[in-house]
């Protein structure tokens, strides 16, 4: 699987929107991009994923660039429940079974 | 139903024991994951069973054995641990091992090798 970048740590606000970046430079054309979310003593929780389109659902919004080579994971009004490791994670499509996790990044929400 | 149960919740063995670890799924899916969590690490891929069949293991020694009776049940079972595999392990679902399809994680099984 192709490899991603995420800073290491960052910090918000309650009750304000977030944006996480994901860069993924090395990007092919068939690589799904995963979002997952682990929370303090639990198992990782998917998020949202996406190939091309921005993606909505109910957790979170996925903002892809044109050139694919980045995407942002929206957060619109972020809570004290959303403090977590988010993971970005490409999944080539029609590949390998495996779900890889990187390091991720550390979000701690400030109330 | 759309969770991934794991039992037990904390298992504490010592190094000559045998144990197992239980997954439970009741969302029809047909691949099923071993993944292994030390603190403050990434979850790491351990087992696939997809279709109840195993597909890839990660060079995993012997001492952890992955079993699928069926399609909603996965067993780890442990021998002769050493206490580096005390850890949080995790069993994860999936719709089937494509890129489109998102996984299911249970809460996990923290385990203590003493």
């Amino acid at each position: 699987d192709a490899k991603t970048t995420q800073p290491n740590s960052m910090e918000s606000n309650e009750e304000e929107p977030v944006h996480l970046p994901c860069n993924h430079s090395t990007i092919s054309g068939t690589d799904y991009i995963h979002w997952y979310r682990q929370l303090p003593s639990q198992g990782p929780e998917y998020v949202i994923h996406g190939l091309t389109s921005n993606v909505n659902n109910r957790m979170a919004s996925l903002a892809i660039a044109e050139d694919r080579k980045s995407s942002t994971l929206i957060l619109h009004r972020a809570t004290l429940r959303d403090a977590a490791v988010y993971y970005c994670i490409l999944r080539d499509w029609g590949g390998s079974e495996k779900l890889v996790f990187g390091k991720g990044m550390k979000l701690t929400v400030n109330p | 139903d759309t969770e991934v149960t794991q039992t037990p919740k904390h298992l504490v063995m010592g190094m000559t024991n045998k144990k197992s670890l239980k997954c439970e799924q009741h969302m029809g899916h047909r691949a099923m994951y071993w993944y292994k969590q030390k603190a403050k690490k990434p979850p790491e891929l351990m087992f696939v069973y997809s279709y109840e069949k195993l597909s890839i293991n990660e060079s995993v020694p012997s001492r952890f054995s992955p079993e699928c009776p069926n399609s909603s049940l996965l067993n780890l079972h442990l021998h002769a641990l050493q206490p580096e595999d005390s850890a949080l392990y995790l069993c994860a679902s999936s719709q089937g091992g494509g890129s489109n399809y998102g996984y299911t994680f249970g809460s996990g099984t923290r385990l203590t090798v003493v």
